[in-house]
């Protein structure tokens, strides 16, 4: 069964180094999310993306993450500097296009920032 | 905007017994979509069921019911004769766009 592919599943980080997380969304999919889940809460989108373009990074803070699908494939998410705020569950999802509801979810990368 | 508001944060029951979870959301939009997904202690988002705003019948899958009821904007999600492997938390979500997330209820099903 086709997938959403995350890597790493868990990372630990010093608080001001780069850090960068791995997207694979299932063949075909043209809309991408990544979405980030703080514990205790619920996921918040991050950044959405309709192929190579971005859709939507309003609640993307952009004066240290960076988001990236360059061939409209996989995508990258990167935190520079990462701070101790950051840790969190970060989740990408992606769907046939940005009018289907389905979307589907990657087991997610587990940040700890220390 | 839109808004999804889970009020129970927790919830904790004795297997077999029945729980529901509520779920209140807010959107100026007429078309819509809701959801309710599981999170096991593994961290995946498990999809339950999807709604859109035009369907306003009730479903049932099993175990599972789910109530939804436009004039109070309610999308409630019943277990009936829960057990120990329901425990998780659950979300619901609106979708327009992309899913906003309520803050998810953590069920615990004691044996």
């Amino acid at each position: 069964e086709a997938e959403v592919a995350q890597s790493p599943r868990y990372k630990i980080t010093e608080k001001s180094q780069a850090v960068a997380f791995w997207c694979d969304p299932i063949s075909g999919h043209a809309t991408l999310y990544w979405y980030r889940q703080i514990l205790g809460q619920g996921p918040e989108l991050l950044v959405q993306f309709q192929d190579e373009s971005v859709v939507d990074d309003s609640q993307l803070p952009k004066d240290r993450f960076s988001a990236e699908r360059l061939k409209g494939v996989d995508s990258t998410l990167k935190i520079q500097p990462a701070e101790l705020g950051d840790s969190a569950m970060y989740l990408c999802a992606s769907s046939q296009d940005r009018e289907n509801t389905e979307a589907f979810f990657g087991q997610g990368t587990r940040l700890t920032v220390v | 905007a839109q808004k999804v508001t889970q009020a129970q944060t927790e919830i904790s029951v004795v297997e077999k017994e029945d729980v529901t979870l509520d779920c209140v959301y807010e959107t100026r939009d007429t078309t819509y979509y809701l959801f309710w997904y599981k999170q096991p202690p593994s961290g995946e988002l498990v999809f339950l069921i999807r709604r859109n705003s035009f369907d306003e019948q009730n479903e049932i899958s099993g175990r599972y019911s789910w109530n939804f009821q436009k004039s109070t904007s309610s999308f409630n999600f019943t277990i009936t004769a829960s057990q120990v492997v329901d425990s998780a938390v659950y979300f619901c979500a609106l979708f327009r766009r992309a899913l906003t997330f309520g803050s998810g209820t953590r069920l615990q099903v004691q044996p």
